[in-house]
């Protein structure tokens, strides 16, 4: 079972709201990864967490708040988002690091209005 | 600036002819990783080709990777109207002890295949 599952699929959000994204996965994986995409663009990492220890932040806005509950659980927090952090939001795991196949789950379209 | 640059940018072919995606990088790699991508969709694991290995195949596709050029290509045979989407290669780097956290996407090429 390859499977990275994130809710929700889609989510609009208004600028003054509070809202989080999630992500699971039941490989075993120890690496953890958020990932944003715009339109007609590759995937840009964001966060990395290891062990659940965030282990790389990519100069992320602190609007962006990452959390990994556990191993298999990794949320994204939104607050004050702006309207051009409307993007597809991906969340990926491997088992070692990039050494190892870096799975994706399907995205979250968010839509900040 | 992008670690892998993939050409063409886009791609456009009749049904049961090949299509070939190359991509450019420019730091040395541990390996390197194909993805597609459904239009509004998720990324969809390919093919993972290590740096000690010159080719590898996965059903109708075939990944080459050169070192010494640091190119690699994806050659799908046989391309099918469900083969539209867009590939990107991508190489993993960066972190802490070797770790190689940070996977860079090149551009992507958008193959668009005609019934």
């Amino acid at each position: 079972d390859t499977e990275v599952t994130q809710t929700p699929k889609h989510l609009v959000m208004g600028m003054t709201n509070k809202k989080s994204l999630k992500c699971e996965q039941h490989m075993g994986h120890r690496a953890m990864y958020w990932y944003k995409q715009k339109a007609k663009k590759p995937p840009e990492l964001m966060f990395v967490y290891s062990y659940e220890k965030l282990s790389i932040n990519e100069s992320v806005p602190s609007r962006f708040s990452p959390e990994c509950p556990n191993s298999s659980l990794l949320n994204l927090h939104l607050h004050a988002l702006q309207p051009e952090d409307s993007a597809l939001y991906l969340c990926a795991s491997s088992q070692l690091g990039g050494r190892d196949t870096i799975y994706f789950g399907e995205g979250s379209w968010l839509t900040v209005v | 600036s992008q670690q892998g640059e993939e050409d063409p940018q886009a791609l456009s072919i009749q049904e049961g002819e090949n299509a070939t995606m190359n991509c450019s990088y420019k730091t040395s790699i541990n390996n390197l990783q194909w993805y597609r991508q459904n239009s509004g969709r998720g990324l969809v694991h390919l093919i993972l080709i290590r740096s000690n290995e010159r080719e590898k195949h996965s059903g109708r596709l075939r990944v080459t990777l050169d070192t010494s050029k640091k190119s690699s290509s994806l050659l799908i045979t046989a391309s099918r109207a469900a083969d539209t989407a867009s590939y990107f290669c991508a190489t993993p780097h960066g972190g802490s002890g070797g770790s190689n956290y940070k996977l860079t996407f090149g551009k992507g090429t958008l193959l668009t295949v005609n019934p």
